[in-house]
C-alpha cells in the first residue's frame, strides 16, 4: 500500500493567516484527494486533485479560500487561506490505489494535519 | 452527498464480538470500506468489499454486505481493549471520481 506524509503534522495559527500542508506519497499515483475532519465529526471531502488538471471542489469549498497545487505524481499542497477559528480541523489527504481489473480498488490516507486557528 | 448512517457508539466486554451497522446511500458503489481511526491518529483501512460479494472475511473482521438494503456490518471476533477507536464506513461518492462518503463513525469501547 502506499505510504503517505504529511507536513506539518500539526499547527497552530493565528486567525487571517494561511498554512500551506504538504503531502507526499511514495509512489505515483493519479487520484489524490483532500479531506477535512471538524472536531467530533465525520470526514468531508474538499476537493480531487488529479495531477494535470486543475482540481475540482466540493460545495461549500472554494479555490479562493483552499487553494491546491499538484505539481507532479507524488505531491500536493492544500493551503487554508485567510484563517478563521471555523477552519480548526484535522486535514487529510488520501490516494487511490487500484490493482488489477477488479482486483482491489482502495484508498489510503495520510497522518493528518491538525490544525488550530486562534 | 447524503448520509451514510451508523450508530454512534457501541461498548462490549473483551473477549465478545461486536457487530457495527453501517446503512449506505449508493448503490452503485462499487467497493465499500470500513476505516478504524484511533484517538489522535489517522485513517488506516481496516478492510473492503467488492459490491458483488456478500461476505468477506478477514482473520477477526466480517464483512457482510446486503445490496437489496444498501446494509453493510463489520464484525470484530474475540474483541480486545486494542480494538478500541472510531470505525468509519465508507461508500465511493457518487460523480466524484472515486472519493469517499463517510459516515459519522461508531465509537468502540471494549472494557476488561
Amino acid at each position: 500500500s502506499a505510504v503517505i506524509s504529511q507536513k506539518p503534522s500539526r499547527d497552530i495559527c493565528q486567525r487571517g493567516t494561511s498554512l500551506t500542508i504538504q503531502c507526499q506519497v511514495d509512489s505515483q499515483v493519479t487520484m489524490m484527494f483532500w479531506y477535512r475532519q471538524q472536531p467530533g465529526q465525520s470526514l468531508t471531502l474538499i476537493a480531487t486533485a488529479n495531477q494535470g488538471s486543475e482540481a475540482t471542489y466540493e460545495s461549500g469549498f472554494v479555490i479562493d479560500k483552499f487553494p491546491i497545487s499538484r505539481p507532479n505524481l507524488t505531491f500536493s499542497t492544500l493551503t487554508v487561506s485567510n484563517m478563521s477559528p471555523e477552519d480548526s480541523s484535522i486535514y487529510l489527504c488520501s490516494v487511490r490505489e487500484v490493482v488489477g481489473l477488479g482486483q482491489s480498488d482502495t484508498q489510503y490516507f495520510g497522518p493528518g494535519t491538525r490544525l488550530t486557528v486562534l | 452527498g447524503e448520509d451514510v448512517e451508523q450508530s454512534l457508539f457501541l461498548s462490549v466486554r473483551e473477549g465478545d464480538s461486536s457487530v457495527i451497522n453501517c446503512t449506505y446511500t449508493d448503490s452503485s458503489s462499487t467497493y465499500l470500506y470500513w476505516y478504524k481511526q484511533e484517538p489522535g491518529a489517522g485513517l488506516q483501512l481496516l478492510t473492503y468489499i467488492f459490491s458483488n460479494m456478500d461476505m468477506k472475511q478477514d482473520q477477526r473482521l466480517t464483512v457482510l454486505l446486503n445490496k437489496k438494503d444498501k446494509h453493510l456490518s463489520l464484525r470484530i471476533a474475540d474483541t480486545q481493549t486494542g480494538d478500541s477507536a472510531i470505525y468509519f464506513c465508507a461508500e465511493i461518492l457518487g460523480n466524484s471520481g472515486y472519493a469517499l462518503n463517510f459516515g459519522k463513525g461508531t465509537s468502540l469501547l471494549v472494557t476488561p
